[in-house]
């Protein structure tokens, strides 16, 4: 069956410009996470929802960053402002949400800020 | 709070050779314990996973980790190094709360294989 897929693979955007990345999780599985991996942070966690509960915010770097799931499947990764710090890889997952299952992992965007 | 600590940044092995990575954990409770390796160019993948059954873990491409509580590690082992073994190994905590399945990532470890 089909795995995580993202879009765009690549983004390139100015400073200040706003930044909408998609994820298209595995089709019934209830929970979803987005992670950033960049060279200096290694891999971050940044938010996580499962089912209809309020989403894990706790890893979110800055107000600038908000996420949404849409009817518990497509999730969308906004970065407002964008600044050359936000230059990264950013990766979703999603698992069946019980604790301890596995999380299969997309390709990833690869975000880049000039 | 969870973490895990990956000894070495960087580890050379020859073909053929013991591969052993570490994974060190910090955790109240034992936690739910993962490993994973990125190719080149390729998104993450699973290679074991540590979820609280047996202490000692096969997984894929002949890879096994044990779980050592009274150590808090969970070292990444394969007998023979292979040249497709070449890859960035990352060691993963998942708080065994139900709920919380979000994953704390050590800082990786680039395996290099000698021909």
């Amino acid at each position: 069956g089909a795995g995580v897929s993202q879009s765009p693979s690549n983004k390139v955007t100015e400073k200040g410009k706003d930044v909408e990345l998609r994820c298209d999780p595995i089709s019934g599985h209830t929970a979803l996470y987005w992670y950033r991996q960049s060279l200096g942070q290694g891999l971050e966690f940044l938010i996580y929802f499962q089912g209809n509960s309020a989403p894990d915010k706790s890893g979110l770097p800055s107000d600038r960053f908000s996420a949404e799931r849409t009817g518990g499947s497509v999730s969308t990764l906004t970065i407002q402002r964008t600044q050359q710090e936000d230059s990264a890889v950013y990766l979703c997952a999603s698992s069946l949400g019980t604790s301890g299952n596995e999380q299969f992992f997309g390709p990833g965007t690869r975000l880049t800020v000039l | 709070a969870q973490s895990v600590t990956q000894l070495g940044s960087h580890v050379s092995v020859s073909e053929g050779a013991l591969v052993l990575l570490r994974c060190n954990y910090s955790s109240s409770v034992p936690p739910y314990l993962f490993w994973y390796v990125q190719y080149p160019n390729q998104g993450l993948q699973l290679l074991l996973k540590y979820t609280s059954a047996a202490t000692l873990v096969k997984g894929i491409n002949g890879f096994e980790a044990e779980f050592k509580k009274s150590e808090t590690s969970f070292h990444l082992t394969k007998p023979s190094a292979h040249m497709s073994d070449a890859a960035e190994y990352f060691c993963a905590v998942s708080p065994p709360q139900t709920g919380a399945n979000n994953l704390f990532f050590g800082t990786g470890t680039r395996l290099t294989v000698i021909p």
